[in-house]
């Protein structure tokens, strides 16, 4: 079945790095993306990888995939007040491309 | 860059009414996506679009429908309104040689 799980909170000091995981438990997934979403406002795109792929670097943001293990993770680097938000875990399968989310990881990033 | 377009941004209904959301998707981008998204809750999908058919059905009550037009901007209509339809409706975009999906700022509904 199709099943996106996250951990609900996460807090960590300015300049750190924060890692954010997910699992997942489709295997035919073909994508798996990471969103943004603050207070209100829409999901923004940060980054997303194919599922034959095991890495992805963008700027401050690494993705890992362990296919094997359905494990996605979101590495970011420098962590920043600013990335304060909530984070989804979302995969698309070969039947559609409907995004199927996780419950979101609230990011709290402390001065 | 472009972005998705999504009209209006706030509306106010009232039980049973009837509601119009329009989607307009980045330019080039030939299917559309709906998805729900209840206060504190993930993105639920709705409905989908691919060249103007509908291409996949998600959880979509019977009293909603959509479609997309030729210009591939895609309305969602919504009867009968009910206190629980009450949240936040995102429209996506993609190109079907891509994976990303772009959302939009999303229409924020309040039915009372």
């Amino acid at each position: 079945g199709e099943d996106v799980e996250q951990s609900l909170f996460l807090s960590v000091r300015e300049g750190d790095s924060s890692v954010i995981n997910c699992t997942y438990t489709d295997s035919s997934s073909t994508y798996l993306y990471w969103y943004k979403q603050e207070p209100g406002a829409g999901l923004q795109l940060l980054t997303y990888i194919f599922s034959n792929m095991d890495m992805k670097q963008d700027q401050r943001l690494t993705v890992l995939l362990n296919k094997k293990d359905k494990h996605l993770s979101l590495r970011i680097a420098d962590t920043q007040t600013g990335d304060s938000a909530i984070y989804f875990c979302a995969e698309s399968i070969d039947s559609s491309y409907k995004l199927i989310f996780g419950s979101g990881t609230r990011l709290l990033v402390r001065p | 860059a472009a972005g998705v377009i999504q009209s209006p941004r706030h509306l106010i209904k009232e039980k049973r009414e009837t509601a119009t959301l329009k989607c307009y998707p980045i330019p080039r981008h030939d299917t559309v996506y709906w998805y729900q998204q209840g206060p504190g809750q993930d993105p639920q999908f709705l409905i989908s679009f691919y060249e103007k058919m509908q291409s996949d059905k998600g959880s979509i009550p019977d009293r909603f429908s959509a479609q997309q037009f030729s210009d591939y901007h895609s309305e969602l209509n919504m009867s009968s309104l009910e206190l629980g339809d009450s949240a936040l409706y995102f429209c996506a975009s993609s190109a079907a040689t891509s994976g990303a999906q772009y959302f939009g700022p999303g229409t924020r509904l309040l039915v009372l």
